[in-house]
């Protein structure tokens, strides 16, 4: 079946450093690519969306693009900040949503 | 901007009582969506609906879960009896008619934090 998998965590960065969190994807056809944040205690919030290969979904300073050759989607965002600390969660739609383990976002002043 | 809503935000019970949650959509979504997350994972799906039909409750564990959206609105989750393992978040989502564009996209609610114990 179809599934997610992210690049484990927790990531610790200082403010302004460059940020990745990879994303790999299996699943059959074509299914549209997301990526989701959590704040302690919250639910979780779209941050960016891709529908197709090639599309790049941006948000908030943070990127991601739609790789079917390598079934990527991994999340960018050139200068973090430390109101940036959060769960960020992989997922898919495709039959269904599945989503990745997440992983945890720690950024330091 | 409109939200999903959930209610209560916390709730902790004994094991063996009846636990109840309730979600009010983004209005005009027809498709609403229970998952669980259990600490440190990523949520799975309990139920979906369609309107007012259920579309999707194969993981969900029958025998104490029960789940209703009986005008195709708003709907509660019940659990009774609760056991320990049933603490976890407890969120919902809501998306657009499958088939219409963007349909693809769920909007979480805040969730439900259920503590057994």
């Amino acid at each position: 079946g179809d599934s997610v998998t992210q690049m484990e965590g927790p990531v610790t960065l200082s403010e302004e450093a460059f940020l990745t969190i990879n994303c790999t994807y299996t699943a059959t056809g074509y299914p549209s690519l997301f990526w989701y944040v959590q704040y302690p205690g919250e639910g979780l919030q779209l941050l960016l969306k891709a529908t197709k290969a090639d599309d790049k979904g941006s948000n908030k300073g943070f990127e991601a693009t739609y790789r079917k050759e390598t079934t990527s989607f991994h999340l960018e965002k050139g200068s973090v900040q430390v109101s940036d600390s959060a769960v960020y969660f992989c997922a898919l739609r495709g039959n269904d949503m599945r989503f990745g383990a997440g992983t945890r976002l720690t950024v330091k002043p | 901007e409109a939200e999903v809503a959930q209610s209560p935000r916390y709730k902790i019970t004994e094991k063996s009582q009846a636990v109840a949650f309730w979600c009010d959509p983004i209005s005009g979504h027809a498709t609403l969506y229970w998952y669980r997350q259990i600490l440190g994972q990523g949520p799975e799906l309990l139920v979906q609906f369609q309107d007012e039909s259920v579309v999707d409750d194969s993981q969900l564990p029958k025998d104490r879960f029960s789940a209703e959206r009986l005008k195709g609105v708003d709907s509660t989750l019940k659990i009774q009896p609760a056991e320990l393992g049933d603490s976890a978040m407890y969120l919902c989502a809501s998306s657009l008619q499958a088939g219409t564009s963007g349909s693809d996209t769920q909007y979480f609610g805040p969730g439900t934090r259920l503590t057994v114990l």
